[in-house]
Formats: C-alpha cells, sequence, structure tokens
C-alpha cells in the first residue's frame, strides 16, 4: 500500500530533551515536506526536501532540523524542543514539487512538550 | 494580505444542504487549485483538483476556480454526515518560489443528521 508513515503518533516530553519524528514514504517521491497545524495558523511548512541531500527553510523552521540521506526518509528533530513546539505534525510528499503535484500526508504526530 | 485567505468557519449545516466554501488569493501566478479533505484524527487528502478558471465536478462536489477575481469554491450538494471534515484550499503556481503549496487554514464542516 502507498503511504506515508511516521512515527511516533503520540509524544509527551519535557523542554529541552531532544527528540526525533520519523518519516517515511514507499512511493519513490522526490519531495517531501514537514508541516506543523496550529488552531487558528492552519498547516505551516517548516522544512521541505527537494530530493536526497537537499533541504530547505520553510515558513517556521525556527528550533527544528532535518536530514534526507536516504529519499524515503525524512526525519524531523527538535534539539531542545519547548513548550511552543506543542503542536499537530504532519509529514507529506509528492513526486515533484508544485505544478499542482498532489501531496501525501501520513497520520500525524501530536506532540506536547511540558 | 495573505497569499491565501479561507473563511474561518467553523460552519454547521443539516444534511441535504448545500455547502459553498470559498477561498480568495493574492498572487496572479498561481494556477494550480486543489482542495483537501482531513477527517478528525487524520492527515489531509486530496479531494478536488482544477487547473486554470471553470468548474470542475466530481459526484456532489463541484470546485470552482475564478482566476479573474482570485477566487475558488467548494461546493458540496446534498451534504452528508460523512461530509463532516475539515477543508483545507491549497494554491501553487508552476515554478520557482510560487511552486510551492500554500493552504487556507481550513474550515471545519459538520453535517447534523
Amino acid at each position: 500500500e502507498a503511504q506515508v508513515t511516521q512515527n511516533p503518533r503520540y509524544l509527551i516530553t519535557v523542554t529541552g530533551k531532544k527528540l526525533t519524528v520519523t518519516c517515511s514514504q514507499n512511493m519513490n517521491h522526490e519531495y517531501m515536506s514537514w508541516y506543523r497545524q496550529d488552531p487558528g495558523l492552519g498547516l505551516r511548512q517548516i522544512y521541505y526536501s527537494m530530493n536526497v541531500e537537499v533541504t530547505d527553510k520553510g515558513d517556521v523552521p525556527e528550533g527544528y532540523k532535518v536530514s534526507r540521506k536516504e529519499k524515503r526518509n525524512f526525519p524531523l528533530i527538535l534539539e531542545s524542543p519547548s513548550p511552543n513546539q506543542t503542536s499537530l505534525y504532519f509529514c507529506a510528499s509528492s513526486l515533484y514539487p508544485g505544478q499542482g503535484d498532489e501531496q501525501f500526508f501520513g497520520p500525524g504526530t501530536r506532540l506536547t512538550v511540558l | 494580505q495573505k497569499e491565501v485567505e479561507q473563511d474561518p468557519g467553523p460552519l454547521s449545516v443539516p444534511e441535504g444542504a448545500i455547502v459553498s466554501l470559498n477561498c480568495t488569493y493574492s498572487n496572479s501566478a498561481f494556477q494550480y487549485f486543489m482542495w483537501y479533505r482531513q477527517y478528525s484524527r487524520k492527515g489531509p487528502e486530496l479531494l478536488m483538483y482544477t487547473y486554470s478558471s471553470g468548474n470542475k465536478e466530481d459526484g456532489r462536489f463541484t470546485a470552482q476556480v475564478d482566476k479573474s477575481s482570485k477566487y475558488i469554491s467548494l461546493f458540496i450538494r446534498d451534504s452528508q454526515p460523512s461530509d463532516s471534515a475539515t477543508y483545507l484550499c491549497a494554491i501553487s503556481g508552476a515554478t520557482g518560489a510560487n511552486s510551492k503549496l500554500t493552504f487556507g487554514k481550513g474550515i471545519t464542516l459538520s453535517v447534523r443528521p
């Protein structure tokens, strides 16, 4: 089944404790992206990757890191999480960026930072 | 002005009603227009896709684009409780910085049985 998977689905952590949210897609997509979704603010892009070893900042990159060492994986790293990073996070992938290409979303990771 | 503005909602309608969801955008370079549907505790999924002005129909759903007014709409006929979800418009251009998909904030629709 073609899909984007994320782990963990739910995470409660404390301020400053490094964490990684994994994302993997099995559709051989070039483009991958991380979003956070907050009430009243909608979906905001954190980072995106056009291909292996190519990553760039989205609209709200502060406090986050990403890497793209393999085509299928695009982990999101929070080196020192803070309470304002409490949010619902989505990983997405598409064959190519732009040109109306459908983005496939993972199931989401709900993160709470205490 | 934000690139994509979407009516904030929430919206509650009785079963069988016609629903109209709307977005406006500011960048005339945008040419790909999409609607995503997001059920509770799920990721968004593509519902409708249109390119250029005009209407596109898929069952009970019609997507409408008016590029001259920079206005897009999603109509749902004979709405069902299963249509209860958050609907996000998403727009992009063809190349460069415009190729990034820009989402509206989403509107939560509830269809009452």
